[in-house]
């Protein structure tokens, strides 16, 4: 069974960090492309940031270019999302899904909350 | 960045009854468009890829149409479950994008 699990959220105050994992099972996690999407509370969905397979091609969002590091460990069958300068604006549900043709897979997100 | 719009924001609609809802993209997209559908509290789950291509395990009452950048999603007959928001999404150019959602209400 496919699993995604995101940990590492919390409360941040802003202009702090926060490091954000998927743990990934259930697939060979070095065969896939990752993504980091985001959910602010009550709002629509906001892509992120996307890696290929084996890392060397990454994407992000106008929104954390420059604040945002993706990352994968694929012997670890691990995703990572390195966050700075965190804004009030970066406060949401954070989901890793699996894939680029289609998020079929998700996980169930994580909360970010930056806030003094 | 390409923009996408999804129409009606919000839908009211009974069960059993034909659902349609529109994305249209700020350019062209090719095929390259998802639709999602999100229930509260849960993460989204994939409908359509490419536009007309069911996802596994969705049901034959969903499907995708369009192409360029206009694009619908028809739902031919309500089921409780399918009371949510919709999401539209392209993947033709960086930043991939979402668009704002559509809310499918019971009448």
């Amino acid at each position: 069974e496919v699993q995604l699990v995101e940990s590492g959220g919390g409360l941040v105050q802003p202009g702090g960090s926060l490091r954000l994992s998927c743990e990934a099972s259930g697939f060979i996690f070095s065969s896939y492309e990752m993504n980091w999407v985001r959910q602010a509370p009550g709002k629509g969905l906001e892509w992120v940031s996307y890696i290929s397979s084996s890392g060397t091609t990454i994407y992000y969002a106008d929104s954390v270019k420059g604040r945002f590091t993706i990352s994968r460990d694929n012997a670890k069958n691990s995703l990572y999302l390195q966050m700075t300068s965190l804004r009030a604006e970066d406060t949401a549900v954070y989901f890793c899904a699996r894939g680029m043709t289609g998020y079929y897979y998700w996980g169930q997100g994580t909360l970010v909350t930056v806030s003094s | 960045e390409i923009v996408l719009t999804q129409s009606p924001a919000t839908l009211s609609l009974s069960p059993g009854e034909r659902a349609t809802l529109s994305c249209r993209a700020s350019q062209s997209v090719s095929t390259y468009l998802a639709w999602y559908r999100q229930k509260p509290g849960q993460a989204p789950r994939l409908l359509i890829y490419d536009a007309s291509y069911r996802a596994t395990g969705i049901p034959a009452r969903f499907s995708g149409s369009g192409s360029g950048t206009d694009f619908t999603l028809t739902i031919s007959s309500l089921e409780p479950e399918d009371f949510a928001v919709y999401y539209c999404q392209q993947r033709s150019k960086w930043p991939l994008t979402f668009g704002p959602g559509t809310r499918l209400d019971i009448k």
